[in-house]
């Protein structure tokens, strides 16, 4: 199994700054099937990102993800109050799939 | 618009079963896998299993091999989890999610439900 290690485990920003969320994979993830999603209290987890770099539908342009192989990261370019949340990512290029342990956004 | 409703929240006694149901509308239900993720309370998630609507087909985690069972009713659009000798360790919120595919990996969770608790307690 694909272990996803995610850094840092807690962020604290303020809104309008820019974050870079880390993801490393234990072996490289292939054609780099990696998404994100984001998941505030209480709630389901939303995708954000899929094959890496795609945006779901109705995410803003705000939210960009990158890499391949074994590093991956979201960035988020201007934090809005409502992206305060926990972040994880997940591959899906190998069975089973599996989950990062989660990075928290939280506001400074 | 795409509509996952989950069952409600369940009480059980450790060595007991228990079964969510998972009700989906607004798109066509045989035409997307159906997945099943847990999380623990405070914890991040799992996943557990798939089951193609269409022909019935599943796919379980290891972890819960002999475990778990996923079915579905297409009449009604509905896909059940049943996951039986529970243990206190299996607390937590289960949650559907349909997922998209890319080439031959379909795993991209694009709506989920909004999760069902189940607490396992004496």
């Amino acid at each position: 199994e694909i272990v996803l290690t995610q850094s840092p485990g807690t962020l604290s920003l303020s809104p309008g700054e820019r974050v870079i969320l880390s993801c490393r994979a234990s072996q490289s993830v292939s054609s780099s099937y990696l998404a994100w999603y984001q998941q505030k209290p209480g709630q389901a987890p939303r995708l954000l990102i899929y094959a890496a770099s795609s945006r779901a539908t109705g995410i803003p342009d705000r939210f960009s993800g990158s890499g391949s192989g074994t590093d991956f990261t979201l960035t988020i370019s201007r934090l809005e109050p409502e992206d305060f949340a926990v972040y994880y990512c997940q591959q899906y290029g190998s069975s089973p799939c599996s989950f990062g342990q989660g990075t928290k956004l939280e506001i400074k | 618009q795409v509509q996952l409703v989950q069952s409600g929240a369940e009480v059980k006694k450790p060595g007991a079963s228990v079964k969510v149901s998972c009700k989906a509308s607004g798109y066509t239900f045989t035409g997307y896998f159906m997945h099943w993720v847990r999380q623990a309370p405070g914890q991040g998630l799992e996943w557990m299993a798939w089951i193609n609507p269409s022909s019935g087909g599943t796919k379980y985690a290891q972890n819960f091999q002999g475990r778990v069972t996923m079915t579905r009713d297409t009449s009604i659009s509905t896909a059940y989890m049943e996951l039986s000798s529970l243990r206190s360790d299996d607390t937590a919120v289960y949650y559907c999610a349909r997922a998209l595919c890319s080439g031959s990996s379909c795993y991209i969770f694009d709506y989920w439900g909004q999760g069902t608790l189940v607490t396992v307690s004496s």
